[in-house]
Formats: structure tokens, sequence, C-alpha cells
């Protein structure tokens, strides 16, 4: 039973345009969602989170939706750098714990 | 701060031996938590704990499977016996009480692979 989902193992996108990272979730006890950002062969680094109560979180050229009603967390980043390249997971948070999507592979083309 | 720190970075093991995998988490966490990342099931929670007590193991796949904490600045998670099916990443995170968002902090991994 996934609790979190993220169905698009991969993305591909040019420098300088918008990324966009989908995940959705079944389950409203989560009051914490977060983005985590993972390189090959490194832990995943926190990137960006929000809360149950608002709707949007922008931290630079990256801003995390929440749409509560349709479950649905998303993440943009804009413009788009070849450095943003990394594997993206979406974490949900109840009781201090996270629960993980299984991740996205973003490729930012040059 | 030196962040959380795991070793050894890479374990090459035989079927039926013993793994010990060690993480020192950050100064002043008081949650530990170790996870397993496989292609298969992705990054899943095997254990964490609350000062230095296991709270919830419910994710620890066998009896093979044992973490301790004995203190506030080292964990370890055993495996005995190892079997191929052990090889993964695994990681160990922490993060405090007061951190309002649940963020963790991983350390680096290490890659465990049995044959």
């Amino acid at each position: 039973d996934q609790q979190v989902k993220q169905n698009s193992p991969s993305l591909s996108v040019q420098e300088g345009r918008i990324s966009i990272l989908n995940c959705d979730y079944t389950n409203s006890m989560f009051d914490y969602f977060l983005w985590y950002k993972k390189y090959p062969a490194e832990g995943p680094t926190f990137l960006i989170s929000i809360s149950s109560i608002k709707d949007k979180n922008e931290d630079g050229r990256f801003t995390v939706f929440l749409n509560k009603s349709a479950k649905h967390l998303s993440l943009h980043i804009v413009p788009s750098q070849p450095g943003d390249s990394a594997v993206y997971f979406c974490a949900l948070g109840s009781a201090r714990q996270l629960t993980f999507g299984s991740g996205t592979q973003l490729t930012v083309l040059p | 701060d030196a962040g959380v720190i795991q070793s050894p970075r890479h374990e090459v093991t035989e079927m039926g031996q013993e793994v010990t995998l060690r993480c020192k988490p950050i100064s002043g966490h008081d949650y530990l938590f170790w996870y397993r990342q496989t292609m298969m099931r992705g990054l899943e929670l095997l254990i964490y704990f609350n000062n230095n007590v296991p709270i919830d193991d419910s994710g620890m796949p066998e009896d093979r499977f044992s973490a301790k904490m004995p203190n506030a600045s080292f964990s370890t998670l055993k495996i005995q016996p190892s079997e191929p099916r052990d090889s993964a990443v695994y990681f160990c995170a922490s993060s405090f009480a007061f951190q309002g968002n649940y963020e963790q902090y991983f350390g680096p991994g290490t890659r465990l692979t049995v044959t």
C-alpha cells in the first residue's frame, strides 16, 4: 500500500526552463511535506518544506505547492540549472516520521 | 558541524556473515533513524530511536536485523546472518524535537553488498 507516489521516474528539462516535479498521497494524516535532493553516492539533503496549513512556500528558485483537496504536492524549479540534476524525493511527515516517495531523476540539459 | 557520520562507506561480505553498520548522529539531536534504499522498495524506514530508546521497529524486515543505541552519539545496525537480498544502501539520519518541519539530516550511507 503506497501512501506516497511519484509517478514520473525521470524528467528532462532544458537549462533555464521550469522543472515541475509531482507527488501524490493517499492519507490526510500528514502535517508537513518536504522535498529532498539526492546526488549519487551521497545522502538525501533537505531542499524545502511546507506545512499542511499552507498552500505555497517559496525559497529562491524553488517553490512548493500543496493542494490538500487533491492530495497533491509539487516542486517548481525556475530557472533550472545543470547543477539541479539529481534525484528528488518528496517526503511526508507525521509524528516525526517521514514517508518517502520513490523519487524522480531530474536531468537538466545545458 | 560534521554532520551525520556513517561507517563503513562500503561493505562487501559473504552470505552468512555478520555485518555491523555504525552511525554517529549530529550532536544535540534526539531522534535517530535507520533507512534502507533499494531499487524495488525505494527508501524505507527500518527503525527509529528517541533519546536512545527504540520507538518503532516495525520496518525491520526480520529477526536477522537488530539495532541499538547505547548512547546519544552512537548507534549500530546489525545483520546476522547476512543474505544477498540484504544488499542495499543503508542510511542513518538524525533530527531534533524542536525541528518543526520534521527535517531529518542524512549521513552519506553505507553500501552493503552480500555475495
